[in-house]
């Protein structure tokens, strides 16, 4: 079964510095893999997918990730934190074949401090 | 717009009792899924359907029942021999044509026993 595993329950970031949250997926062919972000006592909203295209993906509110399948990461970047970017962050995985479940890892809360 | 309705946003439920939470959605998807989330324990996935008249368990289905009589339709009931039923549930739809797409997530409910 595929899987996707975060580090770091919660992150601190100040804010105009980077946001690093890095997820590493197990699977032996390429998922599809997702990034969400929720907002508190709301439903996850999509950040950006990566769907075997291109391996760097750019999404909303200036957050990108880069799939690498040698290191089976997709990790999510932001250059400059900003206070709305305090949230929970998901990744997410789907395998290309078989059944059509949707696997998440346990997600990052992230903190910027002013 | 079209999107995912969940309801109530709020359920309170005494002990051995079921209750049943409401997921539709207009958005045409033919797999719908439910996630229960905990603090720290990211989303676990209680059931799915791919298709009317069909679904499977997930990793968390005891104590749980579904039913799927309409494509538009999910609702999850969750019964008294759910222990621990207090947490946030999650409805979300897909289409089912392919693996790359995303998850369409709803506004949660939370449920809490008393």
């Amino acid at each position: 079964a595929q899987s996707v595993t975060q580090l770091g329950s919660h992150v601190s970031v100040s804010e105009g510095a980077l946001v690093l949250l890095r997820c590493n997926y197990s699977s032996s062919v390429p998922p599809y893999l997702f990034w969400y972000v929720q907002y508190p006592n709301q439903g996850l909203q999509l950040l950006l997918k990566y769907t075997s295209a291109a391996t760097l993906v750019k999404g909303i509110n200036g957050f990108e990730a880069e799939f690498k399948k040698s290191e089976t990461s997709f990790h999510l970047t932001k250059p400059s934190a900003h206070m709305s970017d305090a949230a929970e962050y998901f990744c997410a995985v789907s395998a290309p074949y078989g059944n059509n479940r949707l696997a998440f890892g346990k997600g990052n809360q992230v903190v910027v401090i002013p | 717009d079209g999107g995912i309705t969940q309801s109530p946003k709020y359920l309170f439920r005494k002990e051995g009792q079921n209750v049943t939470l409401s997921c539709e959605q207009n958005l045409n998807h033919d797999a719908m899924y439910w996630y229960r989330q905990d603090p720290g324990q990211g989303l676990r996935l209680i059931y799915y359907s791919q298709i009317v008249n069909d679904f499977q368990k997930g990793d968390i289905a005891e104590g749980y029942s579904v039913s799927r009589e309409k494509k538009e339709s999910f609702p999850l009931t969750v019964t008294s021999a759910q222990k621990n039923p207090t947490a946030f549930y999650l409805c979300a739809s897909r289409n089912n044509r392919g693996r790359n797409t995303e998850a369409f997530f709803g506004q949660g409910t939370r449920l809490t026993v008393v």
